[in-house]
């Protein structure tokens, strides 16, 4: 198993440009996550879904859309960037048959918004 | 809303010191707990986690144990490697929303040779 996988590991972009970061899992997971890693802020939720077709927004949501077409995949879109989307993304995945279930990170996208 | 705080860092510890990252939670009910660990340039891996009151999770020597009355999950580790040195978060879930975590601001931890 492949587990998270996370394209692409870097990028830059220039202010209003708009992009996808994809995510997809190999593990048949119905639940998948977005995350925004921060300095000194910890974790922070902006997307999950609960399963393919339903889709619902976290703590910062803002300037992100998502949808999930499909079990696997769970991809990311920023409309129109800007420098305070510069963070490290983070998407997770983990099973849904109960409490206590760890969620699986996939490696990261470093973005730099200029 | 549910907020979880662990202690800030940098901590920064000799070779077989003795660890204690502090971590309280303000969720009511009966959240999951967990620690979860970031080395340089990686994603997030869980390292131990509990699931009721009194429960201990216990990993590569690390431990840490539900404490509901003083809402609290402090990771503890009796001996540190150069090869513990990493971001530890400590994070929440209510019930069986496994998609919603809460994470701490995360402890960068430093062992020095």
């Amino acid at each position: 198993n492949a587990g998270v996988t996370q394209t692409p590991k870097f990028q830059v972009l220039k202010t209003g440009q708009s992009m996808t970061l994809q995510c997809a899992q190999d593990m048949n997971h119905e639940y998948m996550s977005w995350y925004r890693q921060d300095p000194g802020m910890g974790l922070r939720l902006i997307h999950y879904s609960v399963g393919a077709g339903i889709t619902d927004q976290g703590e910062v949501p803002n300037g992100y859309n998502v949808s999930r077409s499909t079990t696997e995949d769970f991809p990311l879109r920023l409309l129109s960037a800007a420098p305070s989307q510069t963070s490290v993304y983070f998407c997770a995945s983990s099973y849904s048959g109960g409490r206590g279930y760890e969620q699986y990170f996939g490696p990261g996208t470093r973005l730099t918004v200029t | 809303g549910d907020s979880v705080t662990q202690m800030e860092g940098p901590v920064t510890l000799s070779e077989e010191a003795f660890l204690t990252i502090n971590c309280t939670y303000t969720a009511t009910g009966y959240p999951s707990l967990f620690w979860y660990v970031q080395y340089p340039g990686e994603g997030l891996q869980l390292l131990l986690k509990a699931t009721k009151a009194d429960d201990k999770g216990s990993n590569k020597g690390f431990e840490a144990t539900y404490r509901k009355e003083t809402t609290s999950f402090h990771l503890e580790k009796g001996s540190v490697q150069v090869s513990d040195s990493a971001v530890y978060f400590c994070a929440d879930t209510l019930g069986g929303s496994n998609y919603k975590l809460t994470f701490g601001k995360g402890t960068l931890l430093t062992v020095n040779p």
